[in-house]
Order: C-alpha cells, then sequence, then structure tokens
C-alpha cells in the first residue's frame, strides 16, 4: 500500500531532551516536506526536500534540522526542543514538489513539558 | 508567509445541502489544491487545479478558479455526515517557488444529519 509513515504518533518530552520523529514513504518520491499545525495557524511549511542530499527552509525552520540521506526517508531533528514547539506535525511526499498533489502522514503530536 | 485563506472559517449546514468554501490568494500561482482533514488526523488531497484551468469537477466536488481575482472556490453538492471536516486551500507560487505550498488556515465545515 502506498503510504507516508511517520514514527512516533504522539511524544511527550522535556525542554532540551533531543528528539527525533521519522517519516518514510514507499512511492519513489522525490519531494518531501515537514508541517507544523497549531489552532488558529493553519499548516506553516518547516523544510522541504527536492531529493537526496538537497533541502530548503520553509516559513518556520528556526529550532528544527533534517536530512535527506536516503529518497524514502526525511527526518525531523529538534536538537533542544522548547515548549513552543508543542504542536501537531506532519510530514508529506508528491512525486516532484508542489506541482503535484502531497501525500501526508498521520501525524505526530508531540508535547514540550 | 501565509498566502490562501479560506472563508468562512466554519461552516454548518443540514445533510443534503450544497456547502461552499472560498479560497483567496495574494500572488501568482502555479497551482492550487484543496485538501481534506477529519479530525486531528492527516489531510487527504481532493482536487489541484492549475492556473490555466478555471473549473474541475471529481464526483461532487466542484472547484472553480479565478486567476483574475486571485481566488478559488470549493463546491460539495448533496453534502453528507461524513464532509463533516475542515478543508484547506494550499497554493502554489509559479516559477521558481513551486516547491513551496503555502496552506491556509482552513474552513471547519460541519453536516447535520
Amino acid at each position: 500500500e502506498a503510504q507516508v509513515t511517520q514514527n512516533p504518533r504522539y511524544l511527550i518530552t522535556v525542554t532540551g531532551k533531543k528528539l527525533t520523529v521519522t517519516c518514510s514513504q514507499n512511492m519513489n518520491h522525490e519531494y518531501m516536506s515537514w508541517y507544523r499545525q497549531d489552532p488558529g495557524l493553519g499548516l506553516r511549511q518547516i523544510y522541504y526536500s527536492m531529493n537526496v542530499e538537497v533541502t530548503d527552509k520553509g516559513d518556520v525552520p528556526e529550532g528544527y534540522k533534517v536530512s535527506r540521506k536516503e529518497k524514502r526517508n526525511f527526518p525531523l531533528i529538534l536538537e533542544s526542543p522548547s515548549p513552543n514547539q508543542t504542536s501537531l506535525y506532519f510530514c508529506a511526499s508528491s512525486p516532484r514538489g508542489g506541482t503535484y498533489e502531497q501525500y501526508f502522514g498521520p501525524g505526530t503530536r508531540l508535547t514540550v513539558t | 508567509s501565509q498566502q490562501g485563506e479560506e472563508d468562512p472559517q466554519a461552516l454548518s449546514i443540514q445533510e443534503g445541502e450544497n456547502a461552499t468554501m472560498n479560497c483567496s490568494y495574494k500572488t501568482s500561482i502555479n497551482n492550487l489544491q484543496w485538501y481534506r482533514q477529519n479530525s486531528g488526523r492527516g489531510l487527504v488531497h481532493l482536487i489541484l487545479i492549475r492556473s490555466n484551468e478555471r473549473e474541475k469537477h471529481s464526483g461532487r466536488l466542484r472547484v472553480t478558479l479565478d486567476t483574475s481575482k486571485k481566488s478559488s472556490s470549493l463546491l460539495i453538492t448533496a453534502s453528507r455526515a461524513a464532509d463533516t471536516a475542515s478543508y484547506f486551500c494550499a497554493t502554489v507560487p509559479s516559477g521558481a517557488g513551486s516547491y513551496q505550498l503555502t496552506f491556509g488556515k482552513g474552513t471547519k465545515l460541519s453536516v447535520i444529519p
């Protein structure tokens, strides 16, 4: 089944404890991206990747890192999480950028205390 | 930067009625996409309409695009309780920015049985 998977689905952590949210797609898509969703703010793009080893900042990249060492995986790294990073995170992929429909993962709900 | 803005923010209708949601944006686009999100879950792609298209249909969905007014509308005909969800438009800028999608804040649709 074609899908985007994210892990973990739920995470509660403390300020400053490094964490990684994994994202994997099995559709051989070139493009992957990360969003955060907050009440009243909609979805905001954090980072995106056009292909392996090619990444760029979205609208809200501060406090996040990404890497794209393989085509199928695009992990989101929070080196030192803070409470303002408490949010619902979505990974998405598409064959090639925004000119195609995006396939979204199920989401990761992160709480930083 | 937030480009697509949906209107209204919330809409409540009876089952069987039609629902219309609007999206306005500010700059030239390559395409505009509509997504549905059931509470707290991943977004599901509905329709993609390109800048040179004026109208697209998919089942009970009809999307229009007016590039001169920089606006789009999503019409759901003969609504069902299962259509209850949040609906988002996402714009993809024309030119070199076609790797970035900008989502609006969404319209929350409630369909009352």
